[in-house]
């Protein structure tokens, strides 16, 4: 089956703590994205990759960092920079181009102890 | 203030009632998606807009964009329990080619039985 995974679905962190969330894909598109979600707000873009080895800032990339070393995979590190990290955070894909559609994955909730 | 603004912010109806949400954009819209989500869950595409006056239908759900309006409207033909849920309109930013979406607050619908 191709999809998103994200994992761990819930994860906790310690002040100070730097926590990695990871998204992989096997639909082998080009994109992927990285989101967050607030209660009454909708999904603000944190980052994004075009590319392999490339990536760039999305609206809200303060405290936040990622990699692109493969394809498949797009973790995102929220580190200790970020003093509200308390969200719901989307991972998605999509082909290269126009017009595509982002496919995401289920989500992991981050809850601050 | 939202680049997109949805509306109602939420919505009650009893099943087999049909009902209306709407996005509406302060910038000129290149495209339109339209998701849906469960609470806790990622989100799930329903369907792309491109083209002024373009509609399109899947099951009991229809959807349509007015670029003159700058709005597009998601329209449920005799609600069911199964449409409950976080509906999200994201629009294509313009002059990007590799999708950059921004996303509307969501419109939180439940249907009573």
């Amino acid at each position: 089956d191709g999809g998103i995974t994200q994992s761990p679905k819930y994860l906790f962190r310690k002040e100070g703590q730097n926590v990695t969330l990871s998204c992989e894909q096997n639909l082998n598109h080009d994109a992927m994205y990285w989101y967050r979600q607030d209660p009454g707000q909708g999904l603000r873009l944190i980052y994004y990759s075009q590319i392999v080895n490339d990536f760039q800032k999305g609206d809200i990339a303060e405290g936040y960092s990622v990699s692109r070393e493969k394809k498949e995979s797009f973790p995102l590190t929220v580190t200790s920079a970020q003093k509200n990290p308390t969200a719901f955070y989307l991972c998605a894909s999509s082909a290269s181009g126009t017009g595509v559609t982002q496919y995401f994955g289920p989500g992991t909730r981050l809850l601050v102890l | 203030s939202q680049e997109l603004e949805q509306s109602p912010q939420s919505l009650i109806v009893q099943e087999g009632k049909n009902l209306t949400i709407n996005c509406t954009s302060s910038k000129t819209l290149y495209g339109l998606y339209w998701y849906k989500q469960k609470y806790g869950e990622g989100l799930i595409f329903l369907m792309m807009l491109q083209k002024g006056g373009e509609e399109k239908s899947h099951e009991k759900i229809t959807a349509k964009l007015d670029e003159k309006k700058q709005q597009s409207s998601l329209h449920i033909t005799a609600s069911q329990p199964s449409h409950a849920g976080i509906y999200l309109c994201g629009a294509v930013r313009g002059g990007t080619s590799y999708g950059k979406l921004t996303f509307g607050q969501g419109t939180i619908l439940t249907v009573h039985p």
